[in-house]
C-alpha cells in the first residue's frame, strides 16, 4: 500500500524567515497530495493541495510543489508568523481527494519571535 | 455554516466498556470517513461510508470496531470491549462527493483506564 514519509519531524525558524516541509510517497499512481494544518487540540484544517497535473500551486504565503518522477512534493511558507506555529501533515491520495487519505507523520512547525 | 461535528469531544471508558463515538458530516455532504491518531504520529485511516453504506474498511481493526452511516442521523463508531491500546483521538471527515475537499471535525479524544 502507499506509505507517506515526511521531513523534518520538527522545525524551528525566526519569525519572517521560510520554512519548507518535504514528503516522499510510494505509489506512483497517487493523483491528490493536500497540506494540512493541525493546532493543538484541533482537527486538521486544509491549507493548500495540489493535483498530480499541476507542478506547482501557490496561495498567498504557502507553495506547493510537486515532483512525479522523484515522487516527492513540498511545502513552502514564506514570511513565516507566529500563528503559523502548528503541526503539518501532508497526505497522498490515488483519487481525486475523494477516498482515503494516507498522512505522513507530521512537522512541528515553530516560529520564534 | 456549521462544519463537522464529532461528539463527545473527550470520552473515557474504563476497559471492556463500549465506546460510541458520532459524526455530523457537514450540511450536504453524503461521504464520512473515520480516522485515528495515535499520540506524536500521523492519521491513519479506518473506514469510508456513503449513506446507508460501507465503500472501504480496509483500515479498520478485524474485531471490535464498526462504524454505520445511517439515512439518518450521524455517523457512528462502535468500538466494543476497548482495550488501553485504543486510547487515540478519533477524527471525522467529510466531503461533498468524489473528487472534494474533506473537512475535519474537532475529533474524539478516547481515554481507556
Amino acid at each position: 500500500g502507499e506509505n507517506v514519509e515526511q521531513h523534518p519531524s520538527t522545525l524551528s525558524v525566526q519569525e519572517g524567515d521560510s520554512a519548507v516541509i518535504k514528503c516522499t510517497y510510494s505509489d506512483s499512481a497517487s493523483n491528490y497530495f493536500p497540506w494540512y494544518k493541525q493546532e493543538l487540540g484541533k482537527g486538521p484544517q486544509l491549507i493548500i493541495d495540489i493535483r498530480s497535473n499541476v507542478g506547482e500551486k501557490k496561495d498567498q504565503r504557502i507553495a506547493v510543489t510537486l515532483n512525479k518522477t522523484a515522487k516527492h512534493f513540498s511545502l513552502h511558507i514564506t514570511e513565516t508568523q507566529p500563528e503559523d506555529s502548528a503541526v503539518y501533515f501532508c497526505a497522498a491520495s490515488k483519487y481525486q481527494g475523494a477516498q482515503k487519505l494516507v498522512f505522513g507523520q507530521g512537522t512541528r512547525l515553530t516560529i520564534n519571535p | 455554516n456549521a462544519g463537522v461535528m464529532q461528539n463527545p469531544r473527550h470520552l473515557v471508558r474504563r476497559r471492556g466498556q463500549e465506546a460510541r463515538l458520532r459524526c455530523s458530516p457537514v450540511k450536504g455532504h453524503s461521504h464520512v470517513y473515520w480516522y485515528r491518531q495515535l499520540p506524536e504520529e500521523g492519521l491513519k485511516f479506518m473506514v469510508y461510508l456513503q449513506k446507508e453504506n460501507i465503500i472501504d474498511e480496509s483500515g479498520m481493526p478485524k474485531e471490535r470496531f464498526s462504524a454505520e452511516f445511517p439515512k439518518e442521523g450521524p455517523s457512528i463508531l462502535r468500538i466494543q470491549q476497548v482495550v488501553r491500546g485504543d486510547s487515540a483521538a478519533y477524527f471525522c471527515a467529510s466531503s461533498a462527493g468524489t473528487g472534494g475537499e474533506q473537512f475535519f471535525g474537532p475529533g474524539t479524544r478516547l481515554t481507556v483506564l
